[in-house]
């Protein structure tokens, strides 16, 4: 696609439940990132993949968050047992090996009830 | 280490004025300094960069100042119009070949009043 797609682009969910979150990145693009945007907060990183390196996960704020990038492209976001402190906008964005400019998804906001 | 410091958190310009938007870091490993300017509902997007080797770039109406040495840098908005206003986030990062995440400023809101 023309641009870094994710989905669900909303999602409401009850404390204790899984979610995932899926990342689609520009086609071509190595490197692969998820952000947390909290309100009126900055953007927190959590992880980052590029190529077949093994990932940055420090970011990751604790075990009960995860993501995987299947065949060097779609990325899932996984948070289990959701905490209402897990309510935010989690951004994916990716970018061409070499090149450290990030091209942004629209989010997904998560409510966490 | 890891953190970069923005200031202000929101800025009200009159259309037509400037807007100043400030950062600072601490890594000096950091070679990289990119800002993003976010629209509600929409992803942040890239405006402009700079490498510590220069100490100024301008595209249009936005201008990066960047000082090494207080490593300290900063966005300028020349003639600031309503279409302008958003949240901008700085960022750093290290390694100029994509091996370095992209650490960000808590992000400044920035409302200009026509």
């Amino acid at each position: 696609g023309a641009g870094v797609s994710q989905s669900p682009s909303n999602k409401v969910t009850e404390k204790g439940k899984d979610v995932e979150l899926r990342c689609d990145p520009i086609s071509g693009h190595t490197a692969l990132y998820w952000y947390r945007q909290s309100l009126g907060q900055g953007l927190e990183f959590l992880i980052y993949f590029q190529g077949n390196s093994a990932p940055d996960k420090s970011g990751l704020p604790s075990d009960r968050f995860s993501a995987e990038r299947t065949g060097g492209s779609v990325s899932t976001l996984t948070i289990q047992r959701t905490q209402q402190e897990d309510s935010a906008v989690y951004l994916c964005a990716s970018s061409p090996q070499g090149d450290n400019v990030l091209t942004f998804g629209a989010g997904s906001r998560l409510t966490v009830l | 280490q890891q953190q970069v410091k923005q200031s202000p958190q929101s800025l009200i310009v009159q259309k037509g004025g400037i807007s100043i938007i400030n950062c600072a870091y601490e890594n000096t490993a950091f070679d990289y300094f990119p800002w993003y300017q976010q629209f509600p509902g929409k992803g942040p997007a890239l405006l402009i960069a700079i490498r510590p080797d220069v100490s100024e770039k301008k595209e249009g109406r936005f201008t990066i100042s960047f000082n090494k040495s207080a490593k300290q840098f900063s966005l300028h908005i020349m003639d600031s119009q309503p279409g302008d206003s958003a949240t901008y986030f700085c960022a750093a990062s290290r390694g100029s070949s994509n091996t370095g995440k992209l650490i960000f400023g808590q992000g400044t809101t920035l409302q200009v009043k026509p």
